[in-house]
């Protein structure tokens, strides 16, 4: 556990409309995550930062966008949400020790786009 | 491309057993190996992570071993227990897709179902 929440846990929108999901970290990790978790696609990588405004695209990053001005908070936005965006949503963070690293990952946030 | 392969996808063994997951990847130039635990409607909680220049690691009742030459890891989980019904995944950090900024790469899991 890395001190990792995800807000909102639910979220039921309508196509078409903006959605924000926010991560927050309370461990100081330099490096965030959005991954998506599918039905016979496993995990996803959306977006990642390496840092305070800076970001960088995953596998399956069309029509989503990040954002990070603290190191705490890594935010993804869905600009018009489509259906095939209907997914759970999971944040993680990277901990770095000596020569090793281990990814940790919030609870998750369900979202549903009708 | 990096791909992952976690066989089989689900698997239902009584109490007690020994059992074997495995995960294999198509590109051997990694920097570790990952195994999770998911449980339903939760997040994934790590179980144990595997260097490159090693061959195993342990962690109670699980032990996961690494043939990064060939491309394979198992988790072995002895005397399974109920409270081990879970799903599984194995996920590798890839030094030719993305490993460098931590990106992992992930399985679709194995649903391990442990029945009294």
């Amino acid at each position: 556990d890395a001190g990792i929440t995800q807000s909102p846990r639910h979220k039921v929108t309508e196509t078409g409309t903006p959605v924000t999901l926010r991560c927050h970290q309370t461990e100081n990790h330099r490096y965030m995550y959005w991954y998506r978790q599918d039905p016979g696609h496993g995990l996803r990588l959306i977006h990642y930062s390496y840092g305070v405004k800076d970001t960088d695209k995953g596998e399956v990053s069309d029509g989503y966008s990040v954002s990070r001005s603290k190191t705490e908070d890594f935010l993804l936005t869905l600009e018009s949400a489509t259906s095939s965006q209907t997914s759970v949503y999971f944040c993680a963070t990277l901990y770095q020790r000596d020569s090793t690293d281990t990814q940790y990952f919030g609870p998750g946030t369900r979202l549903t786009v009708l | 491309k990096q791909e992952v392969t976690q066989i089989p996808a689900a698997l239902s063994v009584p109490e007690g057993e020994n059992l074997v997951l495995n995960c294999s990847f198509t590109d051997s130039a990694i920097y570790n190996l990952q195994w999770f635990r998911q449980d339903p409607g939760k997040g994934l909680t790590s179980l144990l992570l595997i260097q490159s220049s090693q061959r195993e690691q342990t962690s109670g009742r699980l032990n996961a071993s690494l043939d990064k030459s060939s491309g394979r890891s198992t988790l072995y989980i002895a005397a399974s227990q109920p409270g081990d019904s879970a799903t599984y995944l194995c996920a590798v950090r890839s030094m030719n897709y993305g490993g460098s900024q931590g990106n992992l790469i992930f399985g679709k899991g194995t649903k391990l179902s442990v029945k009294p």
